[in-house]
């Protein structure tokens, strides 16, 4: 059956830097984009970025332009995100979650949880 | 950025009820690229439309999605006690970025 388990989340520092993966299995990876979704603490979901199927192109949302970068390694049927200058307001639980077709999210992962404090 | 506003914020039924959740979108939501998703405390967001209207694998019948344009409806006919949760409607296809309305909470009266 398809699953998607993240890890890598934890506790950092405003301006500390973390990186999150997210395990694929139970389908072909390298057959679909996938994104990233966060949620904050008693918010609602909010997108936070994509990666085509093969890498070429990602699109990210203006909060996380500039400091995340959403990468995949199709090898290992892995999805990255790497953020970078955290801030408090990135506190979150992660999700990844598959991109199907036009883009609904089919499949996702339990979330892994990112808290940024000093 | 097309934003989605969801109504109610919270809605009180019972068992056996019928819920309509609404979501509207500030523009035309291209080819109906609206989804819901259904979300509990502690588990991971379920798919239940796609396309304004498609209901994804394996969802109940008595889930069903309507609308176009800037108008989209959730409708759950007959509310069973599995179905009290946070529902959220979400845009995407070639519109970013990709946004999700604000959830409508539905509980047990």
């Amino acid at each position: 059956q398809v699953q998607l388990v993240e890890s890598g989340g934890g506790v950092v520092q405003p301006g500390g830097s973390l990186t999150l993966s997210c395990a694929v299995s139970g389908f072909t990876f390298s057959s679909h984009g996938m994104d990233w979704v966060r949620q904050a603490p008693g918010k609602g979901l909010e997108w936070v970025a994509l990666i085509w199927y093969d890498g070429s192109q990602s699109m990210y949302a203006d909060s996380v332009k500039g400091r995340f970068t959403i990468s995949r390694d199709n090898s290992r049927s892995t999805l990255f995100l790497e953020m970078n200058s955290l801030r408090v307001e990135d506190t979150a639980l992660y999700y990844c979650a598959r991109h199907y077709l036009s883009g609904w999210n089919d499949h996702w992962g339990q979330g892994t949880p990112v808290s940024v404090s000093s | 950025e097309i934003v989605l506003t969801q109504s109610p914020g919270t809605l009180s039924l019972s068992p056996g009820d019928r819920a309509t959740l609404s979501c509207r979108a500030s523009q035309s939501v291209s080819s109906s690229n609206l989804a819901w998703y259904q979300h509990k405390p502690g588990q991971a967001p379920r798919l239940l439309i796609y396309g304004a209207s498609s209901r994804a694998t394996g969802i109940p019948d008595r889930f069903s999605g309507s609308g176009s344009g800037t108008d989209f409806t959730l409708t759950i006919s007959r509310l069973e006690p599995e179905d009290f949760a946070v529902y959220y409607c979400h845009q995407y296809g070639i519109s970013f970025p990709k946004t999700f309305g604000q959830g409508t909470k539905l509980d047990i009266k």
